[in-house]
Parts: structure tokens; sequence; C-alpha cells
């Protein structure tokens, strides 16, 4: 088990370009965040996925972001035409919805820097 | 929306000293994580108390659940530099379905040797 799994670390991207941010969970985990964090401020909420389905998309979600979990194993969340605001680390994470009342622990990866120039 | 104020915003203490960091919501608790972030990195999970009154602790971390006053407090006893850090905490937005965490903006720890 290696933990949350998150490609790139580090990307740089001209305003207007699209880029894709990879995530793979813990093995066996059906549920999937992603969570935007800038500077100085916690983690905020973008969306989750419960195996393949995803069941909620906050507000900070434009159309311009989507999120997919095809087979309910590894997330993409791309952005298509970046602006200078997407830039932030976008974190992913992962839990376990089961029966056991130390379920849903929820494990986070190392976060993916974005830079819009 | 919920929200959670972290107290303080920022400590320095010296090592071997113990401190407390609070988290109060503005909303009732239904839960609360505590995790630990190193600057430009990801979370790494500390601790979830689940019920009113729970205490966890782990090496010299300790944490409880104050339902009531709607308030989480971490403790740590005498600090390390390895301490150092930025504490967050995170509560779900609803009870049951404990998924969306809503998060403090963080207490950034110094720990000077």
């Amino acid at each position: 088990d290696t933990g949350v799994s998150q490609d790139p670390r580090h990307k740089i991207t001209k305003r207007g370009q699209n880029v894709t941010f990879r995530c793979d969970p813990i093995s066996e985990h059906n549920r999937l965040y992603w969570y935007r964090q800038t500077l100085g401020q916690g983690p905020e909420f973008l969306t989750y996925f419960q195996n393949e389905a995803q069941l909620e998309k906050s507000r900070l979600l434009s159309d311009r972001f989507s999120a997919e979990r095809p087979k309910g194993s590894f997330s993409t969340l791309e952005i298509q035409r970046t602006e200078q605001g997407d830039s932030a680390m976008y974190l992913c994470a992962s839990s376990f919805l089961g029966q056991a009342s130390s379920g849903n622990t929820i494990y986070f990866g190392e976060g993916s820097w974005l830079t819009v120039v | 929306s919920q929200e959670l104020e972290q107290s303080p915003q920022s400590l320095i203490v010296q090592e071997g000293k113990n401190l407390t960091i609070n988290c109060t919501s503005s909303k009732t608790l239904y839960g609360l994580y505590w995790y630990k972030q190193k600057y430009g990195e990801g979370l790494i999970f500390l601790m979830m108390l689940q019920k009113g009154g729970e205490e966890k602790s782990h090496e010299k971390i300790t944490a409880k659940l104050d339902e009531k006053k709607q308030q989480s407090s971490l403790h740590i006893t005498a600090s390390q530099p390895s301490h150092a850090g930025i504490y967050l905490c995170g509560a779900p937005n609803s009870g049951g379905s404990n998924y969306k965490l809503t998060f403090g903006k963080g207490t950034l720890l110094t720990v000077n040797p």
C-alpha cells in the first residue's frame, strides 16, 4: 500500500492551455475526493466520487473543470482554458466507506501544484 | 455553511515545551479530523474524532472533541522540531455521510531547538 499518488507534482502552464492531473487512490478505497488549496488557506472541497459515480460537485468547480473516475479506480481532473486564478495546489484524497466505525478515514496525496503564467 | 476557526494562527515554541491548538466550529460538529502539512506538501492524517468527549493520543499528540462547545483541541507534549508544520482541522458538513470536509486555515507551528 503506497498511499494516494498524484501526478504530476508540479505543472507550469501558459494561460489558456489545458492541464490534466491524475490521482491513484489507496487500493480498494471506494471514495475519491478532489480539493483545492491556495496559500494560507485550508483545502476546499471540489468534488467526490463513490466508485465511478461523481456524487457531488462544488460551486467552485466551474464548467472549465471536469473530473472522471472510469472503472472506479484512478481519477483525472482536467482544467480547460486555464486562468491565473486556477493557480493552486490540487489535492486528491481517498477513503473506504464501510461498516467499521473506523471507516472513512480520509487520506490525502502529496498534491499537484499548478502555476498558470 | 460551516466555518472552522483555528487559534492561534501561528505559534513559536521552544523545544520541549507543551502547546495547544484549538479549532472552533460555527455549527454542530459531527466529527473532527486533524492533519499535519509541511509547506508545499500533502496532508498527513493524525487523528479522527467521532464522538463528543472522545480523546485520542498518538505518541506525544492528544486530541479531544467537545461537542457542546463545538470545539476540538490538539495538544503536543514536549514538542520537538519534527512537530513543526501546519496543523489543519477539518470537519464533515453533516452526520452520517461524513465525506465533505470543511477545513480551518491552519496553525503554523515553529519549534526552535
